[in-house]
């Protein structure tokens, strides 16, 4: 079974521009999770989808953003890029958000994205 | 709002040494606790997966246990080997449906020495 894909894996852009970014879960999952790992403050919770609906929002500006597609596909976008944008993207897929039994999250390899 | 400590941040230990790498949570109504590995630059594994009702899990070489009265995990790994450094994090979902995110500790970088 395939695990979590992420595109592109490096990208750099420029302040001000925007940027997408792609995360193809595990077959079967339904569950998408965003985070952002920057040295300094770690991995944090950007957002998370669930059947093509966000369920769950961390604590980051309206310049970030997401969609879930109905085969599970998500993409998350992120306008007006800022210097301090400049984090490891990943993405995780669950096969469902709150079963006890079948939660545990995995990840994709992650975009690394550069803002100069 | 729940925290995630891991302490120390770094670790340095000779190959074959038995080790215990701690995690503490402020909220001890989680839901479960999943320890992962990060090598540089890349994105992260899941090792252990442990459900609030369990104490311990096991894969291989690796032990992780939980007390969530005491709000703390450990994650046990025998005989290290050189392939074992990375970094290890640890992190917590919390009971509530509405918070279902996971929140992470800021990691151990485990360094075994040949």
């Amino acid at each position: 079974k395939a695990g979590v894909t992420q595109t592109p894996r490096y990208l750099i852009k420029t302040r001000g521009q925007q940027v997408t970014l792609s995360c193809s879960p595990i077959s079967g999952h339904r569950s998408v999770s965003w985070y952002q790992q920057t040295p300094g403050q770690g991995l944090q919770f950007l957002f998370e989808y669930f059947s093509e609906t966000q369920r769950n929002k961390g604590n980051f500006p309206g310049r970030f953003s997401g969609r879930q597609f109905s085969n599970s596909r998500s993409e998350m976008n992120v306008s007006t890029l800022e210097l301090g944008d400049s984090a490891l993207y990943l993405c995780a897929s669950s096969s469902r958000p709150d079963s006890a039994s079948a939660n545990e999250q995995f990840f994709g390899p992650g975009t690394r994205l550069t803002v100069l | 709002k729940q925290e995630v400590t891991q302490i120390p941040a770094a670790l340095s230990v000779p190959e074959g040494e038995n080790l215990v790498l701690n995690c503490s949570f402020t909220d001890s109504a989680i839901y479960n606790l999943q320890w992962f590995r990060q090598d540089p630059g890349k994105g992260l594994t899941s090792l252990l997966l442990i459900q609030s009702s369990q104490r311990e899990q096991t894969s291989g070489r690796l032990n992780a246990s939980l007390d969530k009265s005491s709000g703390r995990s450990t994650l046990y790994i025998a005989a290290s080997q050189p392939g074992d450094s990375a970094t290890y994090l640890c992190a917590v979902r919390l009971i509530t449906g509405a918070n279902s995110k996971l929140t992470f500790g800021k990691g151990i970088t485990l360094s075994v020495r040949p």
